[in-house]
């Protein structure tokens, strides 16, 4: 297994402001993903965090909305911008270790007011 | 795309008494199937998984799934209920056979379980 470490943990944000989710792992893995958890539903892939690259993002999913950085195998940042309500959600970074098995941090807890 | 259905978005057990969550999937070809739970305020953990082999796949904490191909489920169990299970419990597949989407999961809406005394 790994260590995912999420910063920050949860947070209260105004809207139309933008708030940066730092994901850490303890070992370089090559498959870096965030997925959302919107209050009541199911997990949703957000984007592929490719490293050196840009992240490659599911449909309804942009990049002026979620920019994601992965500057090396152990780090990834997701910003959420411009946020609304509709954004509070729980935000999730997970990595592959074993191929197919998905490991994931303990999540972001987002409220925007 | 996959499609994951858990049926019961709520499922309320006594203590003791068996555990039945239900979970099928919509592709023709198996994929692989996980188990995750989720406890309050806490990030995903893999329950079980199958891949490959033997049908009925032993988990953590008790837990087990069986992969029925003919039915497209992948139901977890445990006989006997005990209050620290109640959490939500997701079903998941990821595609077998397409290596750029190696660890994209598909995922259930959820299944909360509640444990009574």
């Amino acid at each position: 297994s790994a260590v995912i470490s999420q910063k920050p943990s949860r947070d209260i944000c105004q809207r139309g402001t933008s708030l940066t989710i730092q994901c850490q792992v303890d070992s370089q893995v090559t498959m870096m993903f965030w997925y959302r958890q919107q209050p009541g539903q199911s997990l949703t892939l957000i984007a592929t965090a490719n490293q050196g690259s840009e992240a490659t993002y599911e449909s309804g999913f942009v990049i002026d909305k979620f920019p994601i950085s992965r500057p090396n195998l152990t780090f990834s940042t997701l910003t959420v911008s411009n946020m609304s309500p509709e954004d509070s959600s729980i935000y999730l970074c997970s990595v592959v270790l074993v191929a197919g098995e998905l490991f994931f941090g303990e999540g972001s807890r987002l409220t925007v007011l | 795309a996959q499609s994951v259905t858990q049926l019961g978005s709520h499922v309320s057990v006594s203590e003791g008494a068996l555990v039945l969550l239900r979970c099928n999937y919509s592709s023709s070809v198996p994929p692989y199937l996980f188990w995750y739970v989720q406890y309050p305020n806490q990030g995903l953990q893999l329950l079980l998984k199958y891949t490959t082999g033997a049908t009925l796949v032993k988990g953590i904490n008790g837990f087990e799934a069986e992969f029925k191909k003919s039915e497209t489920s992948f139901h977890l169990t445990k006989p006997s209920a005990h209050m620290s299970d109640a959490a939500e419990y997701f079903c998941a597949v990821s595609d077998r056979d397409r290596g750029s989407t190696l660890g994209r999961l598909y995922f259930g809406r959820g299944t909360q379980l509640t444990v009574w005394p």
